[in-house]
């Protein structure tokens, strides 16, 4: 059984818009949650992330909002830019130092 | 910057060989992790290493055992590939309390 879900394989977007991933988790013991970024042919790299104790990080276009109460949480890109059509994963942990749990990922395209 | 560096980075076996993959680590981290990637399935945990010379089953150890030779070095290794075993691998490294992980470029195996 998948604890964390990304249940929309893929998502398009106009460039300039915004693009909206979204993740669900069903272990309520998830105390950290990170989104990472993929391109084809390279490894996973980290974009964001956003602490249990928090409903919102932003890190310039990126936005990641959190809903313990649904166990949701959700990726916010604005503007959309064609650079940033690639997979992305949500991914939770049990205290840091711990291991990763990933969702299945969202492809995102942002067509031009 | 290496980072976290995979070898090989692409490999066909025989069902039945077997093979090691090789993973080293730059940032003087604790710990280290192998995870496979399939389509839809996102990345899920094979072993992990809290620290040299501990080593964990993760969400999908069988047909794996792994070393950690040191603190910069963890391997994977297949004694007898199958099928199934068809997959992009990936190594990551992440530092004490952190749950941000760092990961290689990944090695694309694939077992006929």
């Amino acid at each position: 059984d998948q604890q964390v879900k990304q249940n929309s394989p893929s998502l398009s977007v106009q460039e300039g818009r915004i693009s909206i991933l979204n993740c669900d988790y069903t272990n309520s013991m998830f105390d950290y949650f990170l989104w990472y970024k993929k391109y084809p042919a390279e490894g996973p790299t980290f974009l964001i992330s956003i602490s249990s104790i928090k409903d919102k990080n932003e890190d310039g276009r990126f936005t990641v909002f959190l809903n313990k109460s649904a166990k949701h949480l959700s990726l916010h890109i604005v503007p959309s830019q064609p650079g940033d059509s690639a997979v992305y994963f949500c991914a939770a942990i049990v205290n840091a130092g711990n291991m990763l749990t990933f969702g299945g990922g969202t492809r995102l395209m942002v067509k031009p | 910057n290496a980072g976290v560096t995979q070898t090989p980075k692409f490999q066909v076996l025989k069902t039945g060989q077997s093979m090691t993959l090789q993973c080293a680590q730059d940032m003087n981290h604790n710990s280290m992790y192998w995870y496979r990637q399939d389509p839809g399935m996102g990345l899920r945990l094979i072993y992990y290493s809290a620290s040299e010379g501990t080593t964990d089953k993760g969400e999908v150890p069988n047909g794996y055992n792994v070393s950690r030779l040191n603190k910069r070095e963890f391997s994977l290794r297949l004694e007898s590939a199958a099928p199934s075993q068809t997959s992009v691998y990936f190594c990551a490294s992440s530092g004490t309390g952190r749950a941000e992980a760092f990961f290689g470029q990944g090695t694309r195996l694939t077992v006929v």
